[in-house]
């Protein structure tokens, strides 16, 4: 069975403070990992997604770190606001063969503030 | 564009009940999926379609059934509801595989 395997549960961070969710994975074909943010009532959307040629991918105050050796990756948040408190979901995939999207049970970040 | 477009919003059953749940996207994807979403257990893979006349089972197929006559539409049938399939319903669709799946709002569904 592929698992992508994912904590924390869930994670209170302050206003300004960095966030830090981490996904490990076991299927070492996997050579797409995005990162998927979901608001209450609505569905996933895209946040930031990673391939295994690089180690670092940042999109403004969000970045993936990648270890291939390791098996995992994680998202950073940077100066969490209070608009990031949401569910957030780590996925893995491979791009050959009809591969569709294995996701991590989710982490529900709150942003105090 | 809508992107993709789920009905109902909501639907309660009765348990035996049947009823489909209806997807559209109006962006030209191959790729179209539904997965059940519960509370702590993130996104199941119900079915998938890679074109109009294929399809496939995912990781939850059970109590399912789905068609792709067209590009745009894909809709996920469910016969004899139970209450084991209480849950939020979403639609998704992508140009490939391993690229940006887009989701619908989801539709949330009641067995009683």
């Amino acid at each position: 069975q592929q698992q992508v395997k994912q904590s924390p549960q869930s994670l209170i961070v302050q206003k300004g403070g960095i966030s830090i969710i981490n996904c490990a994975y076991e299927n070492t074909a996997f050579d797409y990992f995005p990162w998927y943010q979901q608001f209450p009532g609505k569905g996933p959307a895209l946040l930031i997604a990673i391939r295994p040629d690089v180690s670092e991918k940042k999109e403004g105050r969000f970045t993936i770190s990648f270890n291939k050796s390791a098996k995992q990756f994680s998202l950073h948040i940077m100066d969490s606001q209070p608009g990031d408190s949401a569910t957030y979901f780590c996925a893995a995939s491979m791009s050959s063969g009809y591969s569709t999207l294995t996701f991590g049970k989710g982490t529900m970040l709150l942003v105090s503030p | 564009n809508a992107g993709v477009t789920q009905t109902p919003k909501f639907r309660i059953l009765k348990i035996g009940q049947s009823m489909t749940l209806q997807c559209a996207q109006d962006m030209n994807h191959n790729y179209m999926y539904w997965y059940r979403q519960d509370p702590g257990m993130g996104l199941k893979l119900i079915y998938y379609s890679v074109g109009a006349g294929i399809t496939d089972k995912g990781e939850v197929p059970n109590g399912y059934n789905v068609s792709r006559s067209t590009t745009e539409d894909f809709p996920l049938r469910l016969e004899l509801a139970a209450p084991s399939q209480t849950s939020v319903y979403f639609c998704a669709s992508s140009y490939g595989e391993s690229t940006e799946q887009f989701f619908g709002p989801g539709t949330r569904l009641t067995v009683l």
